[in-house]
Formats: C-alpha cells, structure tokens, sequence
C-alpha cells in the first residue's frame, strides 16, 4: 500500500509568520504532488502542484519538492487567521493510474 | 459557477436504501474522479473516467457501489442497500490533465 505521511498538528503559529507543513511518501516513482486546503466541512481546494525538483512560488505559498529524500512541503508566508484550516498532501504515482493518494492532513491554526 | 456541482448537498437515509448522487464536472475536463472522505481522513479514491469509460476501480468499491458517465458528461454514483459504514462525504473531482478539482461534495448520513 503506497503511502503519504503527514503530521496531524495542529501546527500552531502566529499571525505574520511562516508556516511549514510537511509530507513524505512512500513511491519512488510519483511524479506530480499537490497540496490541498480544506476547511472544516468543505471540500479540498487546490493550492499548488509540483512536479520537478527545488521550489515553486504562487504568491504566499512555496511548494517545495525533493524527489531523493521522497519529501514535499509547503511554506505560507505572513500567515493568515484565514490560513487556519487543515492542509492536504496528495501524491500522483507513476504507476499510469490517475488516482491520487491523500495523506490524513495538518491542522494549521493561526493566531491573531 | 463553473466549477465542479454535486448534487445533493446532503442526504439522510435509513440503512438498506438506495441513494444516488450527481456530479457535473467542468465543462471542458474528460477525467472524472470520485473519492470518499471520512472524519479525520484524507480523500480516498474510488472511482475514474475517461469520457465515458470507467477505467479504474478501488476494491474500496464494493459490488453496492456503481458508478456511470453515460455521456462522458455528468456522472452519477449509486450505493445499494445503505450500510452505516457508507457515512462519509461523497467528493467528485474533475480534470483535464494534472490536477484535480473537487466539487462541494455530498455528505450522506446512514441512520
């Protein structure tokens, strides 16, 4: 069973600061990465993907991609109380399906 | 709004009855996905079309579960005789190539 590992949290940070939300997984071969926000009682809305190496910036939000180490992650700059919210990985393996496996996902909360 | 639409929003059934949902994707995507999330969980994949083929199937997806697109339009997921175990919500999402969209998706409360 291929897998995404993410930490639960909640990642608590304050309003103004940088947050950094993690997610490794378990496929050598995935090639494209997403990250998701999903607020309570909504769905998933896309925030960013990734597919090659180093580091993809889309105002706020930095994804970052390290094939070898099998490691994604997500910096939020100047957080938001509006960031607060629960943040999805989610892995494309290259396996010619296009199903995407989800991680359990990381609870942020910002605080004013 | 042209983003993907699920209907309904919310269903309540009693255990052993039969739901059915709807999902219309964006208007221009081929690739059609369905997952299921629970409390606490990340979505998890059910089903996928291409157009009008269903070209993979979860073992999630148990023989109570049935899935169409009969126009490689809009899709509709059914779930046979209700078990609580089925509570969840209901995700659609669509595609072109890379990434998905998810819909609003359907909550569904088995009593």
């Amino acid at each position: 069973q291929k897998e995404v590992e993410q930490n639960s949290g909640p990642l608590s940070v304050p309003e103004g600061a940088i947050a950094s939300l993690n997610c490794t997984y378990s496929d050598r071969g995935s090639q494209s990465f997403f990250w998701y926000r999903q607020y309570s009682g909504k769905s998933p809305e896309l925030i960013m993907s990734i597919y090659s190496n180093g580091d993809k910036e889309d105002g706020r939000f930095t994804a970052q991609l390290n094939k070898a180490s099998q490691y994604v992650s997500l910096l939020i700059r100047d957080s938001q109380p509006s960031d607060s919210a629960t943040y999805l990985c989610a892995v494309k393996e290259d396996t010619g399906f296009q199903k995407l496996v989800f991680g359990t996902g990381t609870r942020l909360l910002v605080s004013p | 709004d042209t983003g993907v639409s699920q209907d309904p929003r919310h269903k309540i059934t009693k255990r052993g009855q039969n739901v059915t949902f709807r999902c219309d994707p964006i208007s221009e995507h081929n690739r059609l996905y369905w997952y299921r999330q629970t409390l606490g969980q990340g979505p998890e994949f059910l089903t996928y079309f291409q157009n009008e083929a269903q070209l993979e199937k979860s073992r999630l997806l148990s023989d109570r579960f049935s899935a169409e697109r009969p126009k490689g339009s809009f899709s509709t997921l059914e779930i046979q005789r209700t078990e609580q175990g089925d509570s969840a919500m209901y995700l659609c999402a669509s595609s072109i190539s890379g990434a998905q969209y998810f819909g609003p998706g359907t909550r569904l409360l088995v009593l």
